[in-house]
C-alpha cells in the first residue's frame, strides 16, 4: 500500500512569486491535514479537508489556501511568498473510519530567497 | 497555536539509559499521540491513549496520561541510538478533530 506522497520534495520561489504543494493521501483516506513546521520549531496547523470541505483553518493569512480534490488528494497554495514562509510543509491523512492516527508524507521543503 | 509543549526541549542521553519527555497541554482532549521525526522529514506515529486511559504501553515505550493535570509523559527504555530523533505529542480535541502538535523533544542518544 502506497503511502502519502508529496510533491514536489523541494521547492525554490522568490518574494511575492506563489507557491503550489501537492499531496496524495493513502488509498481510503479521505482526511488531509497541512502543516508548516519552520526550522527548529513545532508543527503549525495550517488546514484540514475532509470529504471535498474545508473542516478547520489555523492561525495563518489568507494567502494561504488550499483544496481537496474528489479524489481525496490535496493542494496547498501560497500566494505573495514572504521570506518567513520558508519551512518544510507536510501533509497528513488520515482514515475517519480506522482512528484517529495520521500518516505523514516527506514533506516539502519551501525556500524563499 | 500550540496545544501541547513538550519538556525537556532537548535531552541527550548514554545508550542504554531511560529517557523520559513530557508534554502539557491547555484545553480538553479525545486522545493524546506520540510522533517521531527523523531529520526534519515526515512524522511517524508511536502510540495513542485515549482521555479515559492513564496508562499505555508499546514495546519498549510506556505512555502516561494525568487528565487532572493535563499532562503525559512518554518512557522510552534501554535506549539505543536509532532512537535519537524528535518527539512531538499530539492532542485531539473537539468534534471536528483537530489535531495539534507540541513543539516537540529533540532526543540524542549516544553510543
Amino acid at each position: 500500500e502506497a503511502g502519502v506522497t508529496q510533491s514536489p520534495t523541494h521547492l525554490i520561489k522568490t518574494r511575492g512569486q506563489q507557491a503550489t504543494l501537492r499531496c496524495s493521501p493513502i488509498s481510503g483516506h479521505t482526511s488531509v491535514y497541512w502543516y508548516q513546521q519552520a526550522l527548529g520549531l513545532g508543527l503549525q496547523f495550517l488546514l484540514w479537508y475532509d470529504e471535498g470541505e474545508e473542516r478547520n483553518r489555523g492561525n495563518f493569512p489568507p494567502r494561504f489556501s488550499g483544496r481537496q480534490f474528489p479524489n481525496y488528494s490535496s493542494e496547498l497554495n501560497v500566494n505573495a511568498l514572504e521570506l518567513e514562509d520558508s519551512a518544510l510543509y507536510l501533509c497528513a491523512s488520515r482514515s475517519r473510519s480506522k482512528g484517529e492516527k495520521l500518516f505523514f508524507g516527506s514533506g516539502t521543503q519551501l525556500s524563499v530567497l | 497555536s500550540q496545544q501541547g509543549e513538550e519538556d525537556p526541549q532537548a535531552l541527550s542521553i548514554q545508550e542504554g539509559e531511560n529517557a523520559t519527555m513530557n508534554c502539557s497541554y491547555k484545553t480538553s482532549i479525545n486522545n493524546l499521540q506520540w510522533y517521531r521525526q527523523n531529520s526534519g522529514r515526515g512524522l511517524v506515529h508511536l502510540i495513542l491513549i485515549r482521555s479515559n486511559e492513564r496508562e499505555k504501553h508499546s514495546g519498549r515505550l510506556r505512555v502516561t496520561l494525568d487528565t487532572s493535570k493535563k499532562s503525559s509523559s512518554l518512557l522510552i527504555t534501554a535506549s539505543r541510538a536509532a532512537d535519537t530523533a524528535s518527539y512531538f505529542c499530539a492532542t485531539t480535541s473537539g468534534g471536528y478533530q483537530k489535531v495539534t502538535f507540541g513543539i516537540g523533544t529533540k532526543l540524542q542518544v549516544i553510543p
